[in-house]
């Protein structure tokens, strides 16, 4: 089946240092590929998408591009800040295998100050 | 604010016992997810309905169900509760069945089993 898997944390960070959570997928087919954040008491947020190999996706200066050599997504941003401190979320979804969101494990981001 | 809404935010029942949890989805979306997070299985999909009707369905189990209504919410039924149902609950949200189309995620209900 289809699975994805990341990096476990916690990863701890300072302020404005580089950040990259690595998401690696199984699929069989081409999915689409998803970063979804939820803070502290929240529910998910999407965060960014690529739909095909070699798009890249952007927001709030994260981005990851979907690889499809190396069936990866990592999420990297260059400068982070507390405030995105937060867990992050690799997913997928094929639609040959209907419209489910598979996740991955999660990865705890904590950026101290 | 994704625009989705659950109630309630906190549920804390004893085992054994029936719980409902409700979901509003974003307007003018017709389909709705329901996903369970827990400790030991992580983000898991339950079941989507589409427009009133059941499309997908994927870790549920038997005891759990689930149904999507006319004016489009939707409330998922646990029964005969045990101690490992407690976990958060979520309610997703988007507007048709297209794989790429972005799924808007609600605060989640928060279930406690006793």
């Amino acid at each position: 089946g289809n699975s994805v898997t990341q990096m476990e944390g916690p990863v701890t960070l300072s302020e404005e240092a580089f950040l990259t959570i690595n998401c690696t997928y199984t699929a069989t087919g081409y999915p689409s590929l998803f970063w979804y954040v939820q803070y502290p008491g929240e529910g998910l947020q999407l965060l960014l998408k690529a739909t095909k190999a070699d798009d890249k996706g952007s927001n709030k200066g994260f981005e990851a591009t979907y690889r499809k050599e190396t069936t990866s997504f990592h999420l990297e941003k260059g400068s982070v800040q507390v405030s995105d401190s937060a867990v992050y979320f690799c997913a997928l979804i094929m639609e040959a295998a209907g419209n489910k969101l598979t996740f991955g494990g999660g990865t705890r981001v904590l950026v101290k100050p | 604010d994704s625009g989705v809404t659950q109630t309630p935010k906190h549920l804390i029942t004893a085992t054994g016992q029936r719980v409902t949890l409700r979901c509003s989805p974003r307007s003018g979306d017709l389909s709705v997810y329901w996903y369970q997070q827990s400790l030991d299985q992580g983000l898991q999909f339950l079941i989507q309905y589409y427009n009133g009707e059941e499309r997908a369905k994927g870790n549920i189990l038997e005891r759990f169900s689930a149904q999507q209504f006319p004016d489009l919410h939707s409330e998922l039924n646990l029964s005969s509760l045990e101690l490992g149902d407690s976990a958060l609950y979520f309610c997703a949200s988007s507007v048709g069945l297209a794989g790429a189309g972005t799924q808007y995620f609600g605060p989640g209900t928060r279930l406690t089993v006793l």
